[in-house]
């Protein structure tokens, strides 16, 4: 079955630090990737998705490479701000029936001033 | 645009008590989910929706009931509540074509603490 593994947590670091979640996949076909994140006390919201090999999804300062060649879609920022503490949720979607969206466990940042 | 609507926020129950968690939508999306949260997992998928009248087993129905007699609505139900359910649920809604195909929209969760 389908299955995404993420890097454990938490992650701490200082105000513009450098970031990478390392998140790898196993599923069947050509599924789509995608990074929600989960501000204190909110749902998730998604932060940036790609829907095929070699693809970049980026947003907020955000970047994700889908790379079908190692099963990866790791999550990096150049910078990180204060405002980024958050939890990270990697997560695929196989297609077919819609209960295929398949989360990781999620990867608690907190960036410190 | 309110988006993805769950009540309550908080619910602490008694074991054995019933009790039914809110959802309501108003982007018009055709699926609907329902996922539980435990401290340091993952989601896992209770319930899901891909329209009304139609509604399918997740990966941990178990003590879950749903129904979805409109497109805006997918009310949980909890029976005979247990402390295994005690958990952070997040109501979500998607719609499986366009530009925004197989993205989802969570609600704020619902605490609910079984005593």
């Amino acid at each position: 079955g389908n299955s995404v593994t993420q890097m454990e947590g938490p992650v701490t670091l200082s105000e513009e630090a450098f970031l990478t979640i390392n998140c790898t996949y196993t599923a069947t076909g050509y599924p789509s990737l995608f990074w929600y994140v989960q501000y204190p006390g909110e749902g998730l919201q998604l932060l940036l998705k790609a829907t095929k090999a070699d693809d970049k999804g980026s947003n907020k300062g955000f970047e994700a490479t889908y790379r079908k060649e190692t099963t990866s879609f790791h999550l990096e920022k150049g910078s990180v701000q204060v405002s980024d503490s958050a939890v990270y949720f990697c997560a695929l979607w196989s297609g077919g029936s819609a209960r295929q969206l398949t989360f990781g466990s999620g990867t608690q940042l907190t960036v410190l001033p | 645009n309110a988006g993805v609507t769950q009540t309550p926020k908080f619910r602490i129950l008694k074991i054995g008590q019933s009790m039914t968690l809110q959802c309501t939508q108003d982007m018009n999306h055709n699926y609907m989910y329902w996922y539980r949260q435990d401290p340091g997992m993952g989601l896992k998928l209770i319930y899901y929706s891909v329209g009304a009248g139609i509604t399918d087993k997740g990966e941990v129905p178990n003590g879950y009931n749903v129904s979805r007699s409109t497109t805006e609505d997918f009310p949980l139900r909890l029976e005979l509540a247990a402390p295994s359910q005690t958990s952070v649920y997040f109501c979500a809604s998607s719609n499986p074509q366009g530009s925004g195909a197989n993205v989802l929209t969570f609600g704020a969760g619902s605490r609910l603490t079984v005593l």
